[in-house]
């Protein structure tokens, strides 16, 4: 089982450089969201999407835009790349079925902004 | 607004010994919480979480955490070190709806022979 698949793995930018992150999931989930893990601040939302079509704006949206056009689905995009955005990037996705209903994570994107 | 604290960014433990990994929440709702554990360079998988019932709630690799509401506490205990439990923990509490979650800043759980 696939689950949550993020790509790529790695990528180093230089200041504003634009880039796509890629994550796609198989399990047929409603639910996607783009988290950002910083050392000692834990994971922070940054964009989710309740269904295909949509996207709304988390905690920490600046900078970044996202777009959901197939249910399995969620690109991340930065326009204009900033130091301030080095970071790992997790993608994850949950059933609507329940208002508790666990996420499942992807294994993260190491984003270097020089 | 929700939030979520844990104490002790690093917790180091002798293999065999008791693990306790301390979170306390803030909420303005009846609160579903969770539990994750990161191992290195991998995503977050889910260990337990609490939504209603029972206060003590079984998780996987024999951790279990307890759900305190008069110490708006849950943390998360092992009996038993195992060198295969370092890893990062984090607590979360939904919010907001659409099953979001706030996170912990995480515990570094480090174990030694």
């Amino acid at each position: 089982n696939a689950g949550v698949t993020q790509t790529p793995k790695f990528r180093v930018l230089k200041t504003g450089q634009s880039m796509t992150l890629l994550c796609a999931q198989d399990m047929n989930h409603e639910y996607m969201y783009w988290y950002r893990q910083d050392p000692g601040m834990g994971l922070r939302l940054i964009h989710y999407s309740v269904g295909e079509g949509t996207t709304a704006k988390g905690e920490v949206p600046d900078g970044y835009n996202v777009s959901r056009l197939k249910k399995q689905n969620f690109l991340l995009g930065l326009e204009s790349a900033a130091p301030s955005q080095t970071s790992v990037y997790f993608c994850a996705s949950s059933s609507w079925d329940s208002t508790n209903s666990p996420l499942h994570f992807g294994n993260g994107t190491r984003l270097t902004v020089t | 607004a929700q939030s979520v604290t844990q104490l002790g960014s690093h917790v180091s433990v002798s293999e065999g010994a008791l693990v306790l990994l301390r979170c306390n929440y803030s909420s303005s709702v009846p609160p579903y919480l969770f539990w994750y554990v990161q191992y290195p360079n991998q995503g977050l998988q889910l260990l337990l979480k609490y939504t209603t019932g029972a206060t003590l709630v079984k998780g996987i690799n024999g951790f279990e955490a307890e759900f305190k509401k008069s110490e708006t506490s849950f943390h998360l205990t092992k009996p038993s070190a195992h060198m295969s439990d370092a890893a990062e923990y984090f607590c979360a509490v939904t919010s907001g709806g659409y099953n979001k979650l706030i996170f912990g800043a995480g515990t570094r759980l480090a174990v030694h022979p």
